[in-house]
């Protein structure tokens, strides 16, 4: 079985400061890690992918996550947060069925 | 071009009413996918086409959920009596190729489905 923990439900940061959102997974092999931003009435966006090679990943927006095999995570960080990021962000993961598992999300709130 | 479209954007129907929710995906892919999004909740996956293949359909909740894609371009699901607990966003996503592992899928803005 395959699955993605969102620890934090919300976070709340404010404008200028650094963000990390956290993602744990759970796959018996090497996944192919994403992660989606979704804002209200929009569908998802993908904002950076992992399938293998450097552990760093860089994405649109400024966004960059680092895969680490042995803490089964895949965090999401962004050095200085613009209150256009306000969003909902969710860690996905293929495993080995084509369709993406999804965690549950961390609604991210930005204060002037 | 254009990206994934869905429509409604919102329905409300009356519990054991029949609804159809449509999915536009991007021109030329092969691939389509339907998700379910429960309130503070992430999508879910529901079923999978290829062209108009339907090859996975494991994530349907029960045998009133039915999808189409009988021409591999436009798909539609289709829920049958509903009942509250389909309230829900559906999603629609689509990608080029076969939608294998690692293929980005574009998703469509999603349709806000509640039954009363």
């Amino acid at each position: 079985a395959q699955s993605v923990t969102q620890p934090d439900i919300h976070i709340t940061v404010s404008e200028g400061a650094s963000l990390e959102l956290r993602c744990n997974y759970s796959y018996g092999a090497t996944p192919y890690l994403f992660w989606y931003v979704q804002s209200p009435g929009q569908g998802l966006q993908l904002l950076l992918k992992y399938f293998s090679g450097d552990t760093l990943v860089q994405g649109i927006k400024g966004f960059e996550a680092e895969f680490k095999r042995s803490q089964s995570s895949f965090n999401l960080r962004k050095p200085s947060v613009h209150w256009s990021d306000a969003a909902e962000y969710f860690c996905a993961l293929s495993g080995s069925a084509r369709q993406l598992t999804f965690g549950s999300g961390t609604q991210l709130t930005v204060l002037p | 071009g254009a990206g994934v479209s869905q429509s409604p954007r919102y329905k409300v129907a009356k519990r054991g009413q029949d609804v159809a929710l449509r999915c536009d995906p991007i021109s030329g892919h092969v691939s389509l996918f339907w998700y379910q999004q429960a309130l503070g909740q992430g999508p879910e996956f529901l079923t999978y086409f290829q062209n108009e293949a339907q090859l996975d359909k494991s994530g349907l909740p029960s045998d009133r959920f039915f999808a189409e894609r009988p021409e591999g371009s436009v798909s539609t699901l289709k829920i049958q009596r509903t009942q509250q607990e389909d309230s829900a966003v559906y999603l629609c996503a689509s990608s080029l190729l076969s939608g294998s592992r690692g293929e980005t899928q574009y998703f469509g803005p999603g349709t806000r489905l509640l039954v009363l």
